[in-house]
Formats: C-alpha cells, structure tokens, sequence
C-alpha cells in the first residue's frame, strides 16, 4: 500500500531564510511524487514532480525537492522564503505501476513571518 | 495549461436535500477522476475514482449509495450527495488525470458544503 507522511504539521521560517518541509513516501514499487500547495478556500495547485531523471527537481515559485531513494524522502525546499509563500502544502506519491490514484500526506501548514 | 472547473464552489443546504457537484475538464479528455474529500486541518481523503463509461470504484468506508458519481463523459463528472446531513459538511475537490500525460492530476478549485 502507498503511503506519504509530512512529519510537521506547522512549519514557521522568516522571511529571506531558507524552508524545508520535509516529506517520506512508501510504495511497493517505484514512485511517481508530487508537491501541491493549497491556498485557503482554494483548490491544489501544482508545485513539482519527480518521475525519473536528476533527484533535484526544480518547480513553480522558485521552489525545489530532492529524490531520495535510499532514505524514501521528497523533501520541498526554498532557498528564500517570500511571506507569500504561507500555505498548506500536500506531498502525494503514487505507483508508475497502473492506474493509482495519488495518496496524499496530511499536510504542513507554512508560515513565513515578515 | 490544462484546467478542470468545479461548480459550486460553496453551497448551504438543509438536512436531508440532495446537493450535485460537477466537475469538468475544460481544455482536455479526463479519462479518469478522482473525487477527494478534506476536512478542516486534514489531508484530503480518497473518496472514489471514476472513470468514463464505467461505475466508480468506491474506497473502504465510503457509502456509495450516499454519493453518487458519474462520469457520463470524458470532460464532466459530477458527485452527488444524497440526503445530505451536518456530517457531511466538508471540503470536497475533484481532480482529473490528464490522458496523454498519465502522471499529473489537475484539481478543481472545491466545493464548500455546509449541510444545517
């Protein structure tokens, strides 16, 4: 069975400093993983995808993850981060095997403060 | 981009109406859609998946006579929910698989429901 789990149900960072919000996967077989970040009253919108290739993955906003096999981690990353960046942010992972549907973390609230 | 529009994106009902959500994709053939549903501070829950020309395939604990999905074509697919109550009250989105490109979801923008 798959399974994602954001550890940090609230992640505070100031403005200008790096973020990290940390996200592990389980599947039986290899994964297809995605960032989704979600405004409030809104919809997902998507971040980045990590299908195959280079393990640094680059995505929308200036954000970034890292593919790590070994230690089943997809964690988001920033190297600066905007106040506008606050949000709720989903890691998802499905199987690249068949028609799976995405399983999704519980969420990390992030708040930059000015 | 592929876009999928929600409507309503909030509705008030009273107990024991029914309340429809459609969900389509404007730009692209949706061959599958997935119906989530997001309590407050919680991560969305798989409800159904659904596919065109086919019943919807239900997750564990789901009631599907309590909601309805059909997915009449390749570009709307609608959730029903039948004599709502206060419990039903959530967050509900759909999201559709992009069929050339099978790994992408695209979400709609959600449903408010609020049952008194």
């Amino acid at each position: 069975a798959q399974s994602v789990a954001q550890p940090e149900d609230q992640v505070n960072v100031a403005e200008g400093n790096p973020l990290t919000v940390k996200c592990t996967y389980s599947v039986s077989g290899n994964p297809y993983l995605f960032w989704y970040v979600q405004y409030p009253n809104r919809g997902l919108q998507f971040l980045l995808k990590y299908i195959t290739g280079d393990n640094l993955v680059k995505g929308s906003y200036g954000f970034e993850a890292e593919f790590n096999k070994s230690q089943t981690s997809f964690h988001l990353k920033k190297p600066s981060a905007l106040v506008s960046d606050s949000a709720l942010y989903f890691c998802a992972v499905r199987d690249i095997l068949g028609n799976t549907p995405l399983v999704f973390g519980k969420g990390t609230r992030l708040s930059v403060i000015a | 981009g592929a876009v999928v529009s929600q409507h309503p994106s909030r509705v008030i009902c009273k107990s024991g109406t029914s309340v429809k959500i459609e969900c389509r994709s404007l730009d692209f053939q949706a061959t599958t859609m997935f119906w989530y549903r997001q309590f407050p501070k919680q991560s969305l829950m798989l409800m159904a998946t659904s596919n065109e020309g086919s019943k919807a395939t239900y997750e564990q604990g789901v009631e599907k006579d309590k909601f309805l999905i059909n997915h009449a074509s390749l570009t709307l697919s609608t959730l029903t929910v039948t004599s709502a109550h206060p419990e039903d009250s959530s967050f509900y989105i759909c999201s559709a698989r992009y069929h050339a490109t099978n790994e992408k979801l695209f979400f709609g923008s959600g449903t408010q429901l609020s049952v008194l």
